[in-house]
């Protein structure tokens, strides 16, 4: 399976943007790009995810490199409910396998008030 | 709707007693899937189903057994608990396809002692 790198931790303000890098070089031509994220004491929660062309919804923007070795998640006004682990998957799709989505250890996201 | 619905959200249990975590979803969805994650570490994935009748073994099989009778029901079965299945589990759900993201359940905390 492919795998991603993310850092460890990252801290922002509230009220400003944050830009969750993820890296994932050998990234195939049938890997979908997930991020999801998990709140303290929760499931994990579906935040985006793209192949090849930027995403947009109401939670997030999902910004994928034109080599799409890389992407970044995008919180356009962080707020402390978005202080979370963010973790970015690659999800295999082969047009009718199955499949389950492969947790690295993500990125803690800290807000600062 | 009321999504993915796990029970029991607690449960202690004695070393080598059995039980079974309970999933539901309401969502009509065709991939089910079970995943533990153990303190500081992200998720890894125990079982899974594409639909009714077809599970697979995931990253962490070993100790429990899955069954898929129904496209809305997916339990977890421990065999013989032991204190290493000490976790919390989850259970998620998706339509079939990469494109959709998966909805969690908000998780069974189990202790074995």
């Amino acid at each position: 399976d492919a795998k991603t790198t993310q850092p460890n931790s990252m801290e922002s303000n509230e009220e400003e943007p944050v830009h969750l890098p993820c890296n994932h070089s050998t990234i195939s031509g049938t890997d979908y790009i997930h991020w999801y994220r998990q709140l303290p004491s929760q499931g994990p929660e579906y935040v985006i995810h793209g192949l090849t062309s930027n995403v947009n919804n109401r939670m997030a923007s999902l910004a994928i490199a034109e080599d799409r070795k890389s992407s970044t998640l995008i919180l356009h006004r962080a707020t402390l409910r978005d202080a979370a682990v963010y973790y970015c998957i690659l999800r295999y799709w082969s047009g009718g396998g199955a499949d389950g989505l492969t947790f690295g250890k993500g990125t803690h996201l800290i807000i600062q008030p | 709707n009321a999504g993915v619905t796990q029970t029991p959200k607690f449960q202690v249990l004695k070393t080598g007693q059995s039980m079974t975590l309970q999933c539901a979803q309401d969502m009509n969805h065709e991939y089910m899937s079970w995943y533990r994650q153990d303190p500081g570490m992200g998720l890894r994935l125990i079982h899974y189903s594409v639909g009714a009748g077809i599970t697979d073994q995931g990253e962490v099989p070993n100790g429990y057994n899955v069954s898929r009778s129904t496209t809305e029901d997916f339990p977890l079965r421990l065999l013989s608990a032991a204190p290493s299945q000490t976790s919390v589990y989850f259970c998620a759900s998706s339509y079939a396809g990469p494109g959709g993201g998966y909805t969690f359940g908000s998780g069974t905390r189990l202790t074995v002692v």
